[in-house]
Formats: C-alpha cells, sequence, structure tokens
C-alpha cells in the first residue's frame, strides 16, 4: 500500500472548518483513500473514503487532487467532540489498512 | 443497526497462559478483522475472515490465531502470552467487497502480567 504523509498536529477554532491534508504521491490506480479517526479509548471512527471523485456524507467532504497525489479531509463545522487523531489510509483493499501516525486534531472553544 | 460488539472490554493474564477474545459483527457483515494496537507499533493488521476463511495475515506470529463462525461473529486467539501481547485488540466488520470500509469496535484491552 501507497504510504501517506500527514501533519502531526493541528488545531481548529470551535464552529470553522477543519481542513486535514494528507499527501500520497505513490498512490497506485487502484487504491482508494480512506479517513479514519480515534477518539482516546474507542475505536477507530469511518468517516469517509473515495477513488479519485470528491466525496461528502454527513460528517465530511473529501476533496482529492485531480492527480490523486493529495487529498483533504474538510470537516464544515468542527465542535469540541471532533478531537482526534484522524487517520488518512491508502489502500486497495479496505479490510488491509496500514494505518500511520495521524493527525492529532485538537478544536478549540 | 448495533455497532460491533467485543468482549471482554478488559482483561488481565499472566505470561504464558492463552486468551480468547470475542467479536460479533455489525449485523449482514460477512468480514471480519482484527488489529492490533499498542504505543510503540500504532494499529497493526492481524488477519481478516470471510465466510469462515482466513482471506488476508498480517505479520504476527502463529501463536496469534483466530476462527470466524457461520454467523459471522469471530473470535481470536493468543497462545503462551508475552509482556509484548499487551495491547488494545480491536476487531472491525465490513461488508466484505474490495474497498467496503470497517467499523470497529471499542476494542478488548488486555494486560499481560
Amino acid at each position: 500500500d501507497a504510504k501517506t504523509t500527514q501533519p502531526t498536529s493541528m488545531d481548529c477554532a470551535e464552529g470553522r472548518a477543519a481542513n486535514l491534508p494528507c499527501n500520497h504521491s505513490t498512490i497506485s490506480g487502484n487504491e482508494y483513500v480512506y479517513w479514519y479517526r480515534q477518539i482516546h479509548s474507542q475505536g477507530p471512527q469511518y468517516i469517509i473514503h473515495g477513488l479519485k471523485n470528491n466525496e461528502t456524507n454527513e460528517m465530511a467532504s473529501l476533496i482529492i487532487t485531480e492527480d490523486r497525489k493529495s487529498s483533504t479531509l474538510i470537516l464544515p463545522h468542527a465542535t469540541l467532540r471532533d478531537t482526534a487523531v484522524y487517520y488518512c489510509i491508502v489502500g486497495a483493499s479496505g479490510s488491509r489498512l496500514t494505518f500511520g501516525e495521524g493527525t492529532q486534531l485538537t478544536v478549540n472553544p | 443497526k448495533a455497532g460491533v460488539t467485543q468482549t471482554p472490554r478488559y482483561l488481565i493474564k499472566t505470561r504464558g497462559q492463552q486468551v480468547t477474545l470475542s467479536c460479533s459483527p455489525i449485523s449482514g457483515h460477512r468480514s471480519v478483522s482484527w488489529y492490533q494496537q499498542t504505543p510503540g507499533q500504532g494499529l497493526q493488521f492481524l488477519f481478516e475472515y470471510f465466510s469462515e476463511t482466513q482471506r488476508n495475515k498480517g505479520n504476527f506470529p502463529g501463536r496469534f490465531s483466530g476462527r470466524q463462525f457461520s454467523n459471522s461473529r469471530s473470535e481470536m486467539n493468543v497462545s503462551t502470552l508475552e509482556l509484548g501481547d499487551s495491547a488494545l485488540y480491536l476487531c472491525a466488520s465490513s461488508a466484505g467487497q474490495n474497498n467496503s470500509p470497517l467499523h470497529f469496535g471499542n476494542g478488548t484491552r488486555l494486560t499481560v502480567t
């Protein structure tokens, strides 16, 4: 699976949009981009995934660049409950995922 | 729909013992995957079961094994426990298609003393 690079940490003000970047320059044509988040002492929570088109669901939007070498997860109106570690993962299999260090997002009041 | 359920939530064992962890997937999900999470190694894939057959396996020793039942429920067994096996063990289920996302339970916290 392709490797991803994410910032170690980010801050966001409550109510503002949180934009979390992810680089995956070695992504292959059949690999999807998955986003999960993990709040302390809980299991990871699936957020969204996509192949090449932008995706939106009730939790977030996923913007994938045309060359697919990077993506951005957007939480449109961050709340304190969105404070978590966010993982960007690239893989051809949805079940065998390689988790990196992720981005610690802190939403401040 | 009920989420993924893992039991027990906490477990304390001593070195050399064996342990069995249980996972009930989301109703209708046929794939169950297991992950180990430690502070040093992060989240690591153990194995995946689909329709009672192991479909994928990570790089863990043979002491780690699993199985899946006809109702998709899964168990994971660790034999001859070592101190380094202390970890959060996470189970996740999915619909089973290649890009189906995982839905995780809250894990079993295993402490080996």
